[in-house]
C-alpha cells in the first residue's frame, strides 16, 4: 500500500503570510495527487485535484505543485477563513484511497 | 446544487448493527461512484470503501473487510453501508464523497462530500 506523510502536523502563521505544507508519498505516484480543506465540523472540500489543478470556485490563494513522491500546498496569503486542516490524498492506485495524516493551521 | 446528506447514525453497542444512507440530489446519480470515508474523534481521515457506477468493482479497508458491505440504488439516488459486528474502533464520523474521474486519469477524486453521520460504539 501507499503511505502518506504530511509536514507540518501543525503551524501558527499570521493573515497574509504564506504557508506552505509538504506531502509526501511512500511511493511514486506521478501526477495523482489531491489536496482537501476541512473546517470544524464539516465535510472536506476538495481544493486542488492532480497536483496542480485548482478546483472550480476554490480561490486562487490556493495552489499546489509537485510529481513523484513529493508535492506541495501553498496558500500564498492566509486569510481568517482559511483557518483548517488540510490533507492529501493519492489516487494512482487502489484500494486503499490513502489519506496524509493532516496539517492544522491555525491563525496567529 | 450537489448535495450529498448521509443518515442512519447513532449509538449501537459492541456486535451491533447499522445502515448508513447518503441521499443523493442535484447530479446524475447513476454517472458517479461513491466513497465512504469516516473521521474518528479527533483524527485524521481513513477511506473505507468504495463502489463503481456499475457495482461491478467495490473495494474495502482491511480494517471493515467481512464486516461492513456499501451497495447503491440508482432509482432511489442512494448509497449505502452496512455496518455490522460493530466494534469500539469503529466509533467516527461517516462522510459520502463523490468520486469524480478527472481527464489526467487515476482512480478520481472526491470532489462533494456529504457533512457526515456520527457512529458511537459503546456499552
Amino acid at each position: 500500500d501507499i503511505q502518506m506523510t504530511q509536514s507540518p502536523p501543525s503551524l501558527s502563521a499570521s493573515v497574509g503570510d504564506r504557508v506552505t505544507i509538504t506531502c509526501r508519498a511512500s511511493q511514486r505516484i506521478g501526477k495523482y495527487l489531491n489536496w482537501y480543506q476541512q473546517k470544524a465540523g464539516k465535510g472536506p472540500k476538495l481544493l486542488i485535484y492532480a497536483a496542480s489543478s485548482l478546483e472550480s470556485g476554490v480561490s486562487s490563494r490556493f495552489s499546489g505543485s509537485g510529481s513523484g513522491t513529493e508535492f506541495t500546498l501553498t496558500i500564498s496569503s492566509l486569510q481568517p477563513e482559511d483557518l483548517a486542516t488540510y490533507y492529501c490524498q493519492q489516487s494512482y492506485s487502489s484500494p486503499p484511497f490513502t489519506f496524509g495524516p493532516g496539517t492544522k493551521v491555525e491563525i496567529k | 446544487e450537489v448535495q450529498l446528506v448521509e443518515s442512519g447514525g447513532g449509538l449501537v453497542q459492541p456486535g451491533g448493527s447499522l445502515r448508513l444512507s447518503c441521499a443523493a440530489s442535484g447530479f446524475t446519480f447513476s454517472n458517479y461512484s461513491f466513497n465512504w470515508v469516516r473521521q474518528a474523534p479527533g483524527k485524521g481521515l481513513e477511506w473505507i470503501s468504495y463502489i463503481s457506477i456499475s457495482t461491478r468493482t467495490i473495494y474495502y479497508a482491511d480494517s471493515v473487510k467481512g464486516r461492513f458491505t456499501i451497495s447503491r440504488d440508482n432509482v432511489r439516488n442512494s448509497l449505502n453501508l452496512q455496518l455490522n459486528s460493530l466494534r469500539v474502533d469503529d466509533t467516527a464520523v461517516y462522510f459520502c464523497a463523490r468520486v469524480r474521474r478527472i481527464a489526467a486519469g487515476g482512480t478520481g477524486v472526491c470532489d462533494n462530500w456529504g457533512q457526515g453521520t456520527l457512529v458511537t460504539v459503546s456499552s
